[in-house]
């Protein structure tokens, strides 16, 4: 069974910085693509960050909004994906979800962290 | 970008009803070299994190209910549930697969009465 359990969520100021990370397990993790969505009540679900796999040499994508901002990340040997986040704005607030691409982007979905970005 | 535009926005029906809804997109979703179009739907139910429920348009996810079906080509996508039980209350979203950035609909409510 694919499970993504993601932490490192909380408060942060603006201007702050938080690290995500996401601990996958029940698949090959260094196989498959992996990406963060986030979703708000203001801008709903929106794609985040995307990375490939080794053989890509780590290729990676972003949205618009966030690059330069947020750095995605992986570590293969411990089935963790990451998200660097950086000079934060409340725009940033939402629910981060670690997503798993199999026959669709966004096949499988972690529960969340919830990330609040306010003074 | 590719603009998602789902309606409408919400619907409350009785169970056992036939429910439509609507997805298009700004730009084809269609992939020429191998005629998929890679239209995605989800469903989301309260308090939930969105689930897969049809890719390629109208592929369904294994362990996904005959009831739901998708179909469209091009820009204009629909997803029906044939008969709806109470426990399809939830949103609908449906999504750009086909390029960068990954974009996603407003989403449909459905609420049953």
């Amino acid at each position: 069974e694919v499970k993504l359990e993601e932490s490192g969520g909380g408060l942060v100021q603006p201007g702050g910085s938080m690290k995500l990370s996401c601990v996958a397990s029940g698949f090959t993790f260094s196989s498959y693509w992996m990406s963060w969505v986030r979703q708000s009540p203001e801008k709903g679900l929106e794609w985040v960050a995307e990375i490939r796999l080794k053989s890509d040499n780590y290729a990676t994508h972003y949205a618009e909004s966030v690059k330069g901002k947020f750095t995605i990340s992986r570590d293969d040997s411990k089935s963790r994906l990451y998200l660097q986040m950086n000079s934060l704005r409340a725009e940033d607030t939402g629910i981060y979800y670690c997503t798993k691409t199999a026959r669709a982007s966004f096949a499988y979905w972690g529960q969340g962290t919830l990330v609040t970005v306010s003074a | 970008d590719i603009v998602m535009t789902q309606s409408p926005s919400s619907l409350t029906v009785t169970a056992g009803e036939k429910v439509t809804m609507s997805c298009k997109s700004s730009q084809s979703l269609l992939n020429s070299g191998n005629q998929k179009n890679y239209l995605t739907w989800y469903q989301q139910k309260p308090g939930q994190p969105p689930k897969l429920l049809i890719y390629w348009a109208s592929t369904r996810e294994s362990g996904v209910p005959d009831r739901f079906t998708g179909s469209g080509s091009g820009t204009d996508f629909t997803l029906t549930i044939s008969s709806v039980q109470a426990e399809d209350l939830a949103v609908y979203y449906c999504q750009n697969d086909y390029s960068y950035p990954r974009t996603f609909g407003g989403g449909t409510k459905l609420e049953i009465k």
